[in-house]
Formats: structure tokens, C-alpha cells, sequence
């Protein structure tokens, strides 16, 4: 079965610190989101991006946060100067084509956390 | 978006169906409506997606009535692995609509 794929599995870093969330959405599949998630609380729309912009983000992405498809394979978000509020899982997903209500593919999540 | 209700949590012993039902009054008429499974520290799994009716794959069902203002997950004789939360959402396609409310918990009880 195709996978979303993310890396780090865990990521730690100091406040103040950019940090650099890597994502491989399936190959085919033509728009990209992440997603976060804090401990215990439900899961939150950060931003989408289609055709190498983005097309929806969230009052949670604000301008600290950026996104980026560096080449045909890689989506990275980018988090310039990290807040301890920061520490959350980070989920990437990918579909298709949304106007096809096609599923959404979730990767397994960055855990980011902010010492 | 159509915001969705679902019980917060439910528990269930090993071998029984369990039937989660959320309401979306307000849904609109190019609206799907798609259930996710989530284990923890996992990213969410697509289960199940409809528009009207009965949908049934390898793994579930959902009853949609006519008027569309609920839904029903049904998952056949459950086992521990099913534990998880299950969230219903609401919209007309694509992630930009996946916004995830709080979820129901399932756990399974041997």
C-alpha cells in the first residue's frame, strides 16, 4: 500500500530554534497539508499546498511557519524560531485529488518537542 | 463546514458490534461524509467515506438516512486492536475540509 513518509520520527530543539519537518507524500498525489496534533487534543489544519503554493492555511500558521516542495518528492515545514507551544505531533498528508473525495493519506508523524 | 457531535467515548467487549453515530445537522448538499481512525501517535486512517445509504467495505459500514443529518460507523465484531479514537467528519472533499473535531474513544474490553 502507498505511504506518506516523515522524518524525523522525533525531533528535539531549543526555543528559539528553526526546525525542519520532512515529508514524502505518494508520488501520484497532487495536494499536500499538515496537520498538528498537541498531547491529548484533537487534530488541527495547519495548511495546504497545490501546484507549488499554498491554497489554505489556518490562523495557527502564522509567519513563523513555512512551507516548501524543494524538489518532485520532498514537502518540508519549516518553523523559524520555535515556541515551547510548538511541541506537537506534526502529521503531513496528501490526496489525490480532494475534488474526487478521494481518501487522505496521513504520514506517521514528527514529534516535535520544544525544550 | 457542517460541525459534527459524537460521543466523547464508548466501551465495548471483544466479539461485539459497536455502532458510533454523529450528527451533522447542518450538512450541505455536496457534502461526504468520511470516518478516520486514529491509534496513538499515529497519523489518522481513512476507514470509511459516504453520501447517501449504505456503504460497506472490508472493515465497516455506514448507515446514512435520508435526511443526512446523522451517520452510523459500524464495526463488526471488534477485537482489542480496535481501540482507538474514530473521528466523523463533514465536508465537500479534499483535506482543506478534514478539520477533525474531538473524536469518539473506543475501548475494547477483553
Amino acid at each position: 500500500e502507498p505511504e506518506v513518509t516523515q522524518t524525523p520520527s522525533h525531533q528535539v530543539t531549543q526555543m528559539g530554534q528553526e526546525v525542519i519537518l520532512r515529508c514524502v507524500p505518494i508520488s501520484n498525489h497532487l495536494y499536500f497539508y499538515w496537520y498538528r496534533q498537541i498531547l491529548g487534543q484533537k487534530v488541527e489544519f495547519l495548511v495546504s499546498f497545490y501546484n507549488n503554493e499554498i491554497s489554505e492555511k489556518s490562523e495557527i500558521f502564522d509567519d513563523q511557519f513555512s512551507v516548501e516542495r524543494p524538489d518532485g518528492s520532498n514537502f518540508t515545514l519549516k518553523i523559524r524560531s520555535t515556541k515551547l507551544e510548538d511541541s506537537a505531533m506534526y502529521f503531513c498528508a496528501s490526496i489525490l485529488r480532494p475534488e474526487l473525495n478521494t481518501e487522505a493519506f496521513f504520514g506517521q508523524g514528527t514529534r516535535l518537542t520544544v525544550v | 463546514l457542517a460541525k459534527t457531535t459524537q460521543p466523547i467515548s464508548m466501551d465495548s467487549y471483544e466479539g461485539q458490534e459497536v455502532n458510533i453515530t454523529c450528527s451533522h445537522n447542518n450538512i450541505a448538499t455536496n457534502d461526504y461524509i468520511t470516518w478516520y481512525q486514529q491509534f496513538p501517535s499515529q497519523g489518522p486512517r481513512f476507514i470509511i467515506q459516504g453520501y447517501k445509504t449504505k456503504v460497506t467495505n472490508e472493515v465497516a459500514s455506514l448507515f446514512i438516512p435520508a435526511d443526512r443529518k446523522s451517520s452510523t460507523l459500524s464495526l463488526p465484531r471488534v477485537s482489542l486492536s480496535d481501540t482507538a479514537v474514530y473521528y466523523c467528519l463533514v465536508g465537500e472533499g479534499g483535506a482543506n475540509n478534514l478539520f477533525f473535531g474531538t473524536g469518539t474513544r473506543l475501548t475494547v474490553i477483553p
